[in-house]
């Protein structure tokens, strides 16, 4: 089984600046995807960035990147420039791609952290 | 091209009513999975289909749960009966195999079940 680990529960900044969320997971497959998703109060999920695992070059989405640390299995999310629009809560997650594996196509998701960007 | 369709984006029942959730794919996704999100539990998978076969409902939480897709453009999630604390945000989300591995959602469902 997987899990997703965030152990940030709540981040703050100030507009303008760079902030930086925690993500890490623990599993055993060797091919995955990981994900961001941006949930603002609207409740709706925004796919923000994905990184293919097998890929070593770091994503990159405008103001958002990654640093994914696959041996660490650590993968965080750097917001640059932050804008009032980027509070919400921020998910990281985590899906097996093994086709016949159990887990394919299952997306785990961490706890969540509530960023809030201040003017 | 229009995003997950859900319905209604509000529920608020009594505790005994069946409630019916409905989802709408992205045309063309083949794959369309519920998920429930709780302050206690967080997001939580609760089944998922392919090709409108359910694959795995292992996170379906008891038999008041039920999951039907009957075709390609429909989907339902049915509680009955419902109780207090299946109140939640229901999401449904869709991808489709052949493309990037992404799920899209859609906006969700909030059930209040008093």
């Amino acid at each position: 089984a997987q899990t997703v680990t965030q152990s940030q529960p709540e981040m703050s900044v100030q507009e303008a600046e760079t902030v930086t969320l925690s993500c890490t997971y623990d599993t055993s497959e060797n091919n995955y995807y990981l994900f961001w998703y941006k949930q603002p109060p609207s409740r709706q999920m925004i796919l923000v960035i994905r990184q293919e695992a097998y890929k070593q070059q770091n994503a990159t989405e405008n103001r958002f990147s990654v640093n994914f640390q696959k041996a660490a299995k650590s993968f965080s999310l750097k917001i640059s420039d932050s804008q009032l629009g980027d509070t919400a809560m921020y998910f990281c997650a985590f899906m097996p791609t093994n086709a016949g594996g159990t887990s394919y196509g299952k997306l785990t998701f961490g706890q969540g952290t509530i960023l809030t960007v201040h003017p | 091209d229009a995003g997950v369709i859900q319905s209604p984006r509000h529920e608020v029942t009594e505790m005994g009513q069946e409630v019916t959730l409905r989802c709408k794919p992205i045309s063309g996704h083949d794959y369309l999975f519920w998920y429930r999100q709780t302050m206690m539990r967080g997001l939580e998978l609760l089944i998922y289909f392919n090709n409108n076969v359910p694959i795995d409902d292992s996170g379906m939480p008891e038999d008041r749960f039920s999951a039907k897709m009957p075709n390609a453009s429909f989907s339902t999630l049915k509680i009955q009966p419902s109780e207090p604390r299946d109140s939640a945000v229901y999401f449904c989300a869709s991808r489709w195999s052949e493309g990037v591995e992404t799920q899209y959602f859609g906006p969700g469902t909030r059930l209040l079940v008093l």
